[in-house]
């Protein structure tokens, strides 16, 4: 049984650069979470996708954006990337299409992207 | 938004010792879910947890949603129990919700 994968791992790009990190859900999942987590702190919400759709955005400009395909694997996109953009992203990916909606998160290793 | 705070923020123990970790949250959660995060940064769900008691091995939790409040019990802690711990919370109306996570547990178990 798959879990959530992620690529790439590590990850360099330079201030203004754009970058796209990609997830694959674990198998029978349909919805698919972006977190970024800061050096030292608890991961912050950045959105969620269900049925190819953005379903939930937390407080993050638009620079930060997404997709879902078909097969529920997605991809995180962020633009004009600064300095403080440099965190681990994590994807993790639940059940969300029948009751309890809130299933249990499953997370990937993430990536460590670095922004110089 | 919903605060959530955790303690303590730090925990040295030695192996074999036993601890609590408190999750206190600010608002109505209909979704609290508790994680452990490895040296590897690796995030590993513990347990779904929005009311009540569950126990799995070692560990074990319990909320009490109208107190506002999560603990998780370690028992006969290992060193591979070292880590942060996170509690995460939400609330969904009828959708799935994004969870606010707290600044976690640091947990380190000497041999």
């Amino acid at each position: 049984d798959a879990g959530v994968t992620q690529s790439p791992t590590h990850l360099i790009k330079t201030r203004g650069q754009q970058v796209t990190l990609r997830c694959s859900p674990k198998s029978g999942h349909d919805t698919v979470s972006w977190y970024q987590q800061a050096l030292g702190q608890g991961p912050q919400f950045i959105f969620q996708y269900y049925e190819e759709e953005e379903r939930q955005r937390g407080n993050f400009p638009d620079r930060f954006s997404g997709h879902q395909f078909p097969n529920y694997s997605s991809e995180l996109n962020v633009n004009a990337l600064l300095l403080g953009d440099s965190a681990l992203y994590l994807c993790a990916s639940s059940l969300g299409s029948r009751e309890p909606y809130n299933s249990p998160l499953h997370f990937g290793n993430g990536t460590r992207l670095t922004v110089t | 938004g919903i605060q959530v705070e955790q303690s303590p923020p730090d925990l040295i123990l030695q192996e074999g010792a036993n601890s609590t970790l408190r999750c206190n949250f600010s608002d109505s959660v209909n979704n609290l879910q508790w994680f452990h995060q490895n040296p590897w940064g690796q995030l590993i769900n513990l347990f779904y947890i929005p009311s009540g008691t569950k126990q799995n091995g070692r560990l074990s939790a319990t909320t009490v949603a109208t107190e506002r409040y999560s603990l998780l019990y370690i028992s006969s802690s290992q060193t591979t129990d070292s880590g942060v711990y996170f509690c995460a919370v939400g609330y969904s109306g009828g959708g799935a919700d994004g969870l606010t996570f707290g600044k976690g547990t640091h947990l380190i178990i000497q041999p």
